[in-house]
């Protein structure tokens, strides 16, 4: 079906380590992906995102990677700060529809 | 640049009463995105505006949800009557192009309690 997963669900990593999020989408056609990071009661914010005629994309402490044949991507986020902590969520386009269809958030907890 | 507003931010309603949400996109935005969050999920697209037409509303529960971008700016998101089940977040996003228009701006949304 037309759907977008997320894992893990939760992720609890010690400040400074790294922490990575995948997602695996349904269509081979998709691409476009973005990760939005949303702090408690507060709106999505796009952080990062990537086409799919590169497989790789880094801003500073945060990359995406891409992997088109296996139809998944991954976001990345180095040397981790508390104020890292939040509900990640990935999206995708799927089957030609021109909206994004969201995975179910991954809350990321980095500990002091 | 200012980002895209909405209001109110929260509202308290009882069933059976209707509720109306505001949204004002960035401005030279052409898409328009009407999103229901709940609680611990990712938003889930209600509506699509390019413009003034609506071109993908198939998510909308068209029996109680209503929803008009006049002069396709402003947008109102209207339930009536409200339910139980529609406690959420309603979020508002906007992109400045059709062809780009994967690149959404959320706007703070409006939490809705329905007692």
């Amino acid at each position: 079906g037309e759907n977008v997963e997320q894992h893990p669900s939760t992720l609890s990593v010690q400040e400074g380590d790294s922490a990575v999020i995948k997602c695996t989408y349904s269509d081979s056609a998709s691409n476009y992906f973005p990760w939005y990071k949303q702090e408690l009661g507060k709106r999505p914010q796009l952080i990062i995102d990537i086409r799919s005629n590169v497989g790789e994309k880094k801003d500073q402490r945060i990359a995406v990677t891409l992997n088109k044949t296996a139809k998944h991507f991954s976001l990345h986020i180095t040397e981790t700060q508390p104020e890292d902590s939040a509900v990640y969520f990935c999206a995708a386009p799927l089957f030609g529809n021109e909206k994004l269809t969201f995975g179910t958030g991954t809350r990321l907890t980095i500990i002091p | 640049e200012a980002g895209v507003v909405q209001s109110p931010r929260y509202k308290i309603i009882e069933k059976k009463q209707p509720v109306a949400f505001w949204c004002n996109p960035i401005s030279g935005h052409n898409t328009l995105y009407w999103y229901r969050q709940n609680l611990g999920q990712g938003p889930e697209l209600l509506i699509r505006y390019e413009n003034e037409e609506a071109v993908d509303d198939s998510q909308l529960p068209k029996d109680r949800f209503s929803a008009e971008r006049l002069k396709g700016v402003d947008s109102t998101l209207k339930i009536q009557p409200a339910e139980l089940g529609d406690s959420a977040v309603y979020l508002c996003a906007s992109s400045p192009d059709v062809i780009l228009s994967y690149e959404q701006y959320f706007g703070p949304g409006t939490r809705l309690t329905v007692t």
